[in-house]
């Protein structure tokens, strides 16, 4: 059962225009929606995260817009540059586990962004 | 500041036989997380070790084992490897799990299994 689901798997965008890439969860006992970057032979670097009592959170160029009812989050990258090109995965967690330690990610399967010149 | 170090980068590896994959966490973290991440998809939870004991699993037999060090490294063990093991295996650490306590990826372990 995929508990994240990301589209769209590749994305082509010219520089300067706006990249969408969008998710869906079905746990909603998720309380935490981070976007992770990943750059070929690297691991994931975190980009920006929001939680559910917040509509939207802007960071820079990057924006998550999060839909608590429809259970959907989106990222939005404004004036997109060719240093852009990544994948990009959305996750969730609950954060309010019971349990010791830190908490699990579940990752959506990821969205090839290239940004064309 | 170091981040999370993972070694070795690269491995082949033989069906069948047993392999050990290592981490460094990130100076002041203490708990540290094991992905893995097949070609093309995202990075699937395979368990989590805090205070030397595994406290989260994900959905993986228990052909795939770790241990956690007093200075907060981490080893992953995988047993009878079988084809479908060739992967990158990433290793995330943080502190808490606050919405300020971000997980820190590795760049990983790149296991090729023939």
């Amino acid at each position: 059962q995929q508990q994240v689901k990301q589209s769209p798997q590749s994305l082509i965008v010219q520089k300067g225009g706006i990249s969408i890439i969008n998710c869906a969860y079905e746990n909603t006992a998720f309380d935490y929606f981070p976007w992770y970057q990943q750059f070929p032979g690297k691991g994931p670097a975190l980009l920006i995260a929001i939680r559910p009592d917040v509509s939207e959170k802007k960071e820079g160029r990057f924006t998550i817009s999060f839909n608590k009812s429809a259970k959907q989050f989106s990222l939005h990258i404004m004036d997109s540059q060719p240093g852009d090109s990544a994948t990009y995965f959305c996750a969730a967690s609950r954060l309010s586990y019971s349990g010791a330690g830190s908490y699990q990610l579940t990752f959506g399967k990821g969205t090839k962004l290239s940004v064309i010149p | 500041d170091a981040g999370v170090t993972q070694s070795p980068t690269h491995l082949i590896k033989t069906r069948g036989q047993q392999v050990t994959l290592r981490c460094s966490p990130k100076s002041g973290h203490d708990t540290v997380s094991w992905y893995q991440q097949a070609l093309g998809q995202g990075p699937q939870f395979i368990f989590q070790y805090y205070e030397e004991e595994e406290r989260q699993r994900g959905n993986f037999p228990d052909r795939f084992s770790g241990h956690q060090f007093p200075n907060y490294s981490s080893e992953l063990n995988v047993n009878a490897l079988l084809l479908g093991d060739s992967a990158l295996y990433l290793c995330a650490s943080s502190r808490g799990r606050g919405y300020n306590s971000p997980l820190h990826f590795g760049n990983g372990t790149r296991l090729t299994v023939t």
